[in-house]
């Protein structure tokens, strides 16, 4: 079965402390590995989609790279409005309902 | 600017009552979603369309309904027959491959 998990649950940084967030997917045939963002009580925002394995965007403070198992959301230097939770997704999937497979989000809180 | 919006923010639904949550898109989007998103689950999709007069369920259909009348419009009915309808609900467009979806800001819904 296609699944995406992220990892950690939370992350709690200082202001300033760079860490990463994983998302690993087990899916035959990686179509797209997106990255976007939520703030409480609001609606994801796009952040990135990676295709290929090697491959990297970078915005502002956050960088996402791809490998073949998994996709890292580095963040150098956090601020606290790096707060939120950032959430991965692979697909779109078979047919024309370009539905995605969701992670379950990592929930990021930096401390000033 | 473009975007999705959906109202009211937050609905609260007596039990046995059918509530209708509204989804607008300026976007000329062709293809639009819901989701619902609960705590410690991933986004469900609930119901999608690819055109005008035409929609398809998806994995949490049960309980739902919706129409398609205008490319803009989206509205998503919860009805009785939903047992657990209190949930986080997120209509999206689709807009192409390298950007995945556009979010609304979401419609909190309480059964109370």
């Amino acid at each position: 079965e296609d699944q995406v998990t992220q990892s950690p649950e939370a992350l709690r940084l200082q202001e300033g402390e760079s860490s990463s967030l994983n998302c690993s997917y087990t899916v035959s045939g990686l179509r797209g590995l997106f990255w976007y963002r939520q703030d409480p009580g609001k609606g994801p925002e796009f952040l990135f989609t990676l295709y290929s394995a090697g491959e990297e965007k970078e915005k502002e403070r956050l960088k996402a790279t791809l490998t073949k198992k998994e996709s890292f959301l580095h963040i150098t230097a956090p601020k606290p409005e790096d707060s939120a939770t950032y959430l991965c997704a692979e697909g779109p999937h078979a047919g024309n309902n370009r539905k995605l497979i969701w992670g379950l989000g990592t929930s990021l809180a930096v401390n000033p | 600017d473009g975007g999705i919006t959906q109202s009211p923010k937050y609905l609260f639904r007596k039990e046995g009552q059918n509530v209708t949550l509204s989804c607008e898109q300026n976007l000329n989007h062709d293809a639009m979603y819901w989701y619902r998103q609960d705590p410690g689950q991933g986004l469900r999709l609930i119901y999608y369309s690819q055109i005008v007069n035409d929609f398809q369920k998806g994995d949490i259909a049960e309980g739902y309904s919706v129409s398609r009348e205008k490319k803009e419009s989206f509205p998503l009915t919860v009805t009785s027959a939903q047992k657990n309808p209190t949930a986080f609900y997120l209509c999206a467009s689709w807009k192409d491959r390298a950007y995945g979806y556009t979010f609304g800001s979401g419609t909190r819904l309480t059964v109370v």
